[in-house]
């Protein structure tokens, strides 16, 4: 089983720049959560996608939106980046009553 | 909103000493889970406690829930340098995890 897997690893951008961050969740699991967690900090939530839809969303811009395709893989897309985009971005999976299942992280860095 | 409160917010410790991590919640505890974050990498569940007064171990680390105190505790027994990391509690509200802010733990041999 590959558990949670997440491309690319490491991305440098520009301010103003687009990005689009990549998850594959775990086998047998239908649910994409997306979290931020800056230096030093937890992660905070982004948002979640089932079934094709954003279930939940947390207090993120709409600079930041994403996609669940019908494989359950997920994207994560942030538009105008700004410097305090910076941070560990990780992809988590679950299905009903399970715990998350966390991916090793996209680390993006803006200059 | 549900916060975490994590303490210590760092911890170092010789091989071999015991130590605790507490995280103690604003609201009532229904259920908490406890992560391990290897540095600048993805989080790694070490387990779930679902009712107060529950107590679960895994190899030598052990976590108990108090729902009275609005706390959990996270013990390790005779640390040893793969312990070190991040130790992240978190709690699921509503489809979401909100975690607390981490506490960094350093082993030295």
């Amino acid at each position: 089983d590959a558990g949670v897997t997440q491309s690319p690893t490491h991305l440098i951008k520009t301010r103003g720049q687009q990005v689009t961050l990549r998850c594959s969740p775990k086998s047998g699991h239908d649910t994409v959560s997306w979290y931020q967690q800056a230096l030093g900090q937890g992660p905070q939530f982004i948002f979640q996608y089932y079934e094709e839809e954003e279930r939940q969303r947390g207090n993120f811009p709409d600079r930041f939106s994403g996609h669940q395709f019908p494989n359950y893989s997920s994207e994560l897309n942030v538009n105008a980046l700004l410097l305090g985009d910076s941070a560990l971005y990780l992809c988590a999976s679950s299905s009903y009553r399970s715990e998350a299942f966390f991916g090793q992280g996209t680390r993006l860095t803006v200059v | 909103s549900q916060e975490l409160e994590q303490s210590p917010q760092s911890l170092i410790v010789q091989e071999g000493k015991n130590l605790t991590i507490n995280c103690t919640s604003s609201k009532t505890l229904y259920g908490l889970y406890w992560y391990k974050q290897k540095y600048g990498e993805g989080l790694i569940f070490l387990m779930m406690l679902q009712k107060g007064g529950e107590e679960k171990s895994h190899e030598k680390i052990t976590a108990k829930l108090d729902e009275k105190k609005q706390q959990s505790s996270l013990h390790i027994t005779a640390s040893q340098p793969s312990h070190a990391g991040i130790y992240l509690c978190g709690v699921e509200v509503t489809y979401k995890y909100i975690f607390g802010t981490g506490t960094r733990l350093k082993v030295l041999a």
